[in-house]
């Protein structure tokens, strides 16, 4: 098992610009989440999934966008970059409610 | 919105040296879970805690859940190089089908030789 794989690791932007980063898991878990980690501000909840077709927004889902089409895969859009979502991303999945979250290396993305 | 708060944010020890990391809170939680991370990798899951007054031991490593479960502490005994890393504490609450997690600000822990 791979785990928990994100792409690109780093990532550099211009303002205005928009990408996606990858999120896939291979251990057909239901439940799979994006977090933003800044220094001094922690894991930050930016949108989570229950199941393949079902999103919801979480704690700072401003200026991302996301789909659910298969188990495996949750990818995070950004739609026009801004300076102020230079973070690192962090894709999480787990099996229910009841189990250890697995997380992904990360991206490092700027935003310049 | 529930907030853990953790203390201290930095550490930095002696190899062989006692630590206790903690993480409070005003909110009650179902369980909290205490998570470390390594530079350049994400976050893994040490243990759980569910229960109020629980102690849990992983090696070296002793977890508390406050008898309220609002609070909990992580005690390294002997600290060894091994040991640096970020060391996050997230609270649990269910609701419905699902739960949400909201993670304290991290204690940085460098342990030198």
């Amino acid at each position: 098992n791979a785990g928990v794989t994100q792409t690109p690791k780093f990532q550099v932007l211009k303002t205005g610009q928009s990408m996606t980063l990858q999120c896939a898991q291979d251990m057909n878990h239901e439940y799979m989440s994006w977090y933003r980690q800044d220094p001094g501000m922690g894991l930050r909840l930016i949108h989570y999934s229950v199941g393949a077709g079902i999103t919801d927004q979480g704690e700072v889902p401003n200026g991302y966008n996301v789909s659910r089409s298969t188990t495996e895969d949750f990818p995070l859009r950004l739609l026009s970059a801004a300076p102020s979502q230079t973070s690192v991303y962090f894709c999480a999945s787990r099996q229910d409610s009841y189990n250890e979250q697995f997380f992904g290396p990360g991206t490092r993305l700027t935003v310049l | 919105t529930q907030l853990l708060e953790q203390s201290p944010q930095f550490l930095s020890i002696q190899e062989g040296e006692n630590l206790t990391v903690y993480c409070n809170s005003s909110s009650v939680f179902s369980s909290l879970q205490w998570y470390r991370q390594e530079p350049g990798e994400g976050p893994v899951l040490l243990v759980t805690v569910v229960t109020g007054g629980e102690v849990k031991k992983l090696k070296r490593l002793t977890f508390q859940f406050g008898d309220a479960r609002k609070d909990s502490s992580l005690h390294i005994t002997a600290a060894q190089p091994g040991d640096t890393g970020l060391y996050l504490c997230a609270g649990v609450i269910f609701g419905g089908s699902n739960y949400k997690l909201t993670f304290g600000k991290g204690t940085l822990l460098t342990v030198n030789p």
